[in-house]
């Protein structure tokens, strides 16, 4: 199975500053027919189910805000907001949808200062 | 409006067993995959599996295989979860999701088993 890592498990940040959270798999999830990596972030708020914000690491669910963007590849990979909101505390989740078992990672919980 | 309905919050003993539904709306049932998610209190996601909605087939991840069981009814566009022979570990929240990445979810259906 692949193994899906995030750090940090918690983040303070200030209304207005940048958040960034990380996500490392222990393999390559490259799908090579299209070259796109197989990453997905959801964010989920308290007695709500998880909403996908990106999926192919990089491309935003539609209606997500601008703010949220993902970047990276072969193995390491980052959820940034660019500009934090009172709306955006929640746990972030990282999932690799390359192979079965589509493996989550542990979870970020981000948090306003 | 895509949207995924699951039944309601259940309280079971230890040995029995439960069945959890998700009722599709607003797409194509038979098209996109269903999944199952489980979530255990204050823990992260465990991804149990999916069925196949066009041909009915489950494939279940290791460690839900024998008392778990994916199901359809294609007629009113409903996908089911059956747990048997429940244990406390089985106290989690358990989700139904479209597709991979998992684009649609349902709410969630609490099962607590306790004695």
């Amino acid at each position: 199975d692949i193994v899906m890592t995030q750090s940090p498990d918690s983040l303070a940040v200030s209304l207005g500053e940048r958040a960034t959270i990380n996500c490392k798999s222990s393999q390559t999830i490259l799908y090579s027919s299209n070259n796109k990596n197989c990453l997905a972030w959801y964010q989920q708020k308290p007695g709500q189910p998880p909403k996908l914000l990106i999926y192919w690491a990089s491309t935003r669910e539609s209606g997500v805000p601008d703010r949220f963007s993902g970047s990276g590849s072969g193995t390491d990979f980052t959820l940034t907001i660019s500009s934090l909101q009172a709306d955006d505390v929640a746990v972030y989740y990282c999932q690799q949808h390359y192979s079965s078992p589509h493996t989550f990672g542990q979870g970020t919980k981000l948090e306003v200062k | 409006q895509m949207q995924l309905v699951q039944s309601g919050s259940e309280l079971k003993k230890p040995g029995a067993s439960v069945k959890v539904s998700c009722k599709a709306s607003g797409y194509t049932f038979n098209i996109y995959a269903m999944n199952w998610v489980r979530q255990a209190p204050g823990q992260g996601f465990e991804w149990m599996g999916w069925i196949d909605t066009n041909t009915g087939n489950p494939t279940y991840v290791q460690g839900f295989t024998g008392r778990f069981v994916f199901s359809l009814d294609t007629s009113v566009n409903t996908a089911y979860l059956q747990i048997s022979s429940l244990k406390a570990e089985d106290t989690a929240v358990y989700y139904c999701a479209r597709n991979v990445p998992m684009d649609v979810w349902g709410k969630g259906t609490a099962v607590t088993v306790s004695s």
